[in-house]
C-alpha cells in the first residue's frame, strides 16, 4: 500500500537537545511538507519541499531544518533553539499540480522532558 | 493575518440529520479548496476539493459549495453518521502555488 510513514509516533526530548522526526513516502510525490499542529489551532506550515535538493521555510520554520536528499525522504530536525516544541507534527506530500490534495501522514507527538 | 476561517469551533448534530460547517477566507487568490477530516492521533484525511470555476462538488454524502462573492464555502453531510464525528479542516490555495493554507478547524459531534 502507497502512504506516508511518520516515525517515531511519540517522542521526547530533553531541554537543549536537537530531535529528527522521520517522514518517508512511497507515493513518488514530488512534493512534502511538514506541519506543527497546536490544541486548537489549525495546520501550520513549517517547511517545504518541490523537489529533491531544494526546500523553502514556511510560515514558523524558526528553530527547524529539513533535507531533502532523496524523493522519499524528508526529515525534520527540532533543534534546541525551538523553544516551544511540544506539539503534534504531521508530514504530507502531494503530487505534482495545483489544486492536488496532500496526503497526510500519522504524525509525531513531540514533548519535552 | 489569518486568511481561512472556521469560526465554529465545534459542532453537534443527529445522527441522519444534515451537517453543515463553514469557512471563510479572505484572499480573492485562492483558487482551490479542500476539506479534510481529522480522527485524534491521526493524520488528516482528504475528504472533498473545489476549485473556482465551479460552485458546487458531490461526492457521495459529501457536498462542497463555494460562493466566491462571499469568499465563504461549506461542506454538507448528509445524512449524518456517528463515524463522522471528527474534526474538520478547510483549506485553501492559490494557482502557481504549492501551499496550502488551513482553517482551525471545526469538530463535529454526531449524536446518536
Amino acid at each position: 500500500d502507497g502512504g506516508i510513514t511518520q516515525s517515531p509516533k511519540y517522542l521526547f526530548r530533553k531541554e537543549g537537545q536537537n530531535v529528527t522526526l522521520s517522514c518517508e513516502q512511497n507515493l513518488n510525490h514530488d512534493a512534502m511538507y511538514w506541519y506543527r499542529q497546536d490544541p486548537g489551532q489549525g495546520l501550520r506550515l513549517i517547511y517545504y519541499s518541490q523537489i529533491v535538493n531544494d526546500f523553502q521555510k514556511g510560515d514558523i520554520a524558526e528553530g527547524y531544518s529539513v533535507s531533502r536528499e532523496k524523493k522519499e525522504s524528508f526529515p525534520l530536525t527540532v533543534t534546541s533553539a525551538q523553544k516551544n516544541p511540544t506539539a503534534f507534527y504531521l508530514c504530507a506530500s502531494q503530487e505534482g499540480g495545483a489544486g492536488q490534495p496532500q496526503h497526510f501522514g500519522d504524525g509525531t507527538r513531540l514533548s519535552i522532558l | 493575518d489569518q486568511q481561512v476561517k472556521q469560526n465554529s469551533p465545534s459542532l453537534s448534530v443527529q445522527e441522519g440529520r444534515i451537517s453543515i460547517l463553514n469557512c471563510d477566507y479572505t484572499n480573492s487568490m485562492f483558487d482551490y479548496f479542500l476539506w479534510y477530516k481529522k480522527y485524534p492521533a491521526e493524520g488528516p484525511t482528504f475528504l472533498i476539493s473545489i476549485s473556482s470555476i465551479k460552485d458546487k462538488n458531490e461526492d457521495g454524502r459529501f457536498t462542497v459549495f463555494l460562493n466566491k462573492s462571499a469568499k465563504h464555502l461549506s461542506l454538507h453531510i448528509v445524512p449524518s453518521q456517528p463515524g463522522d464525528s471528527a474534526v474538520y479542516f478547510c483549506a485553501a490555495s492559490g494557482s502557481g502555488t504549492y501551499k496550502y493554507i488551513f482553517g482551525t478547524g471545526t469538530r463535529l459531534k454526531v449524536l446518536a
